[in-house]
């Protein structure tokens, strides 16, 4: 079955350490996508990619990096600069053009 | 400034019976509005989407509807199961493309048995 998967589904943060969410999709989508939410707020975007080696920064890009090496990955680094990390990360794909977005399952971020 | 508004912010119903929830909204240019489900711990999965001549979409016990004069939609849910217990998130989407959704901060549905 195509879809997205996102992995770790839990991961950990030591202060100043960076950390990297992995996004795959099988769905042969253009576009891909990294939101953020937090609890009693709408999904924030961080960054989107429509095309392999670009991407454009989102609404709250400051404290993240991201890569499109492959049209199916589109990886997500929190680094020491992104003060508040603890989140739920969502990836997202969809095909160009203003089309309905297919999720992942998230990656649950936390500080220890 | 863009803005989608839901309610109400939370809901409790007994299964079997229906429910209606709400999504004003503010964005401009208008292009499609979306409805999604998401499952506690899980990913938005789409169950409608309306662009501006559509008046009303079903998908299952689901019936979206749109006024895009007034700027509000509502989801009804048609004899509510235990499953639709989640968070249902309103999604507005600007002409000026697929980067520019603007997302409710939805609103969570309690079915009780």
């Amino acid at each position: 079955d195509g879809g997205i998967t996102q992995s770790p589904k839990y991961l950990f943060r030591k202060e100043g350490q960076n950390v990297t969410l992995s996004c795959e999709q099988n769905l042969n989508h253009d576009a891909m996508y990294w939101y953020r939410q937090d609890p009693g707020q709408g999904l924030r975007l961080i960054y989107y990619s429509q095309i392999v080696n670009d991407f454009q920064k989102g609404d709250i890009a400051e404290g993240y990096s991201v890569s499109r090496e492959k049209k199916e990955s589109f990886p997500l680094t929190v680094t020491s600069a992104q003060k508040n990390p603890t989140a739920f990360y969502l990836c997202a794909s969809s095909t160009l053009g203003n089309q309905p977005q297919h999720f992942g399952d998230g990656t649950r971020l936390s500080i220890l | 400034k863009n803005q989608v508004e839901q309610s109400p912010q939370s809901l409790i119903i007994l299964e079997g019976k229906n429910c209606t929830l709400q999504c004003n909204y503010t964005v401009s240019p208008f292009s499609n509005l979306r409805w999604y489900k998401q499952d506690t711990g899980r990913g938005p999965v789409s169950l409608t989407i309306m662009t501006f001549s559509e008046n009303t979409k079903s998908n299952g016990r689901y019936t979206a509807t749109l006024d895009a004069d007034t700027k509000q939609s509502s989801l009804h849910i048609t004899a509510s199961q235990l499953s639709d217990s989640a968070s249902y998130i309103c999604v507005v989407s600007a002409q000026s493309g697929y980067s520019t959704l603007t997302f409710g901060k939805g609103t969570m549905l309690l079915v009780s048995p």
